[in-house]
């Protein structure tokens, strides 16, 4: 079946390191998109995808970083610059970009 | 600026009717969305309004007023499993990068 996989689903950063989510999606979509969830709020634009090898920022870039190097993968960064990384992440796709989102499963990232 | 209201939290019993609503102020409009996301879960695309109107799908309804900056999700014969957030979402533009997300309401589902 076609789908998004984020991994891991947890996932604990210490202080000063940089960490790596991954999402890979089988459906064939040209952009992809990683939000950032916070209680309380709605979802924050962090990067997004339209095309391989080319990424905007979002709302809320500061402190992550992407990259777009295959269709399927769009790994999202967390940097130690991010000094208030403690969130659900969620990366989506879409077959256009303005189709309906398809949503992974979320990586909950949280601070040792 | 952008807003999009809706309750944090709604409790409603098995088999019933439930309407959650959201309100929107924002600089533009190209089409509301209404997801489900269950705790800890992949949020799900259950909607798509663009026009005012009802659009029915199943036990779910989204109903769309734009001069209102207005829309509801009616949810019908309520199951357990309809225990999730509802999260809607404003597009501003013609792009998915342009949308504006409520903070999403919390429906509990009672036997």
């Amino acid at each position: 079946d076609g789908g998004i996989t984020q991994s891991p689903k947890y996932l604990f950063r210490k202080e000063g390191q940089n960490v790596t989510l991954s999402c890979e999606q089988n459906l064939n979509h040209d952009a992809m998109y990683w939000y950032r969830q916070d209680p309380g709020q709605g979802l924050r634009l962090i990067y997004y995808s339209q095309i391989v090898n080319d990424f905007q920022k979002g709302d809320i870039a500061e402190g992550y970083s992407v990259s777009r190097e295959k269709k399927e993968s769009f790994p999202l960064t967390v940097t130690s610059a991010q000094k208030n990384p403690t969130a659900f992440y969620l990366c989506a796709s879409s077959i256009e970009r303005n189709e309906k989102l398809f949503f992974g499963s979320g990586t909950q990232l949280s601070v040792l | 600026g952008q807003n999009i209201d809706q309750p944090t939290e709604m409790t409603a019993t098995e088999g019933a009717i439930v309407q959650i609503n959201c309100t929107y102020q924002t600089s533009g409009f190209n089409g509301l969305f209404w997801y489900q996301q269950h705790a800890g879960e992949a949020p799900t695309f259950l909607s798509y309004n663009v026009l005012d109107g009802l659009e029915e799908k199943g036990r779910f309804s989204s109903f769309l007023s734009r001069s209102k900056g207005y829309s509801y999700l009616l949810l019908k014969e309520l199951q357990m499993k309809d225990s999730a957030s509802y999260l809607c979402a404003v597009r501003v533009g013609d792009s998915n990068y342009q949308l504006i997300w409520g903070a999403g309401t919390k429906l509990i589902i009672k036997p």
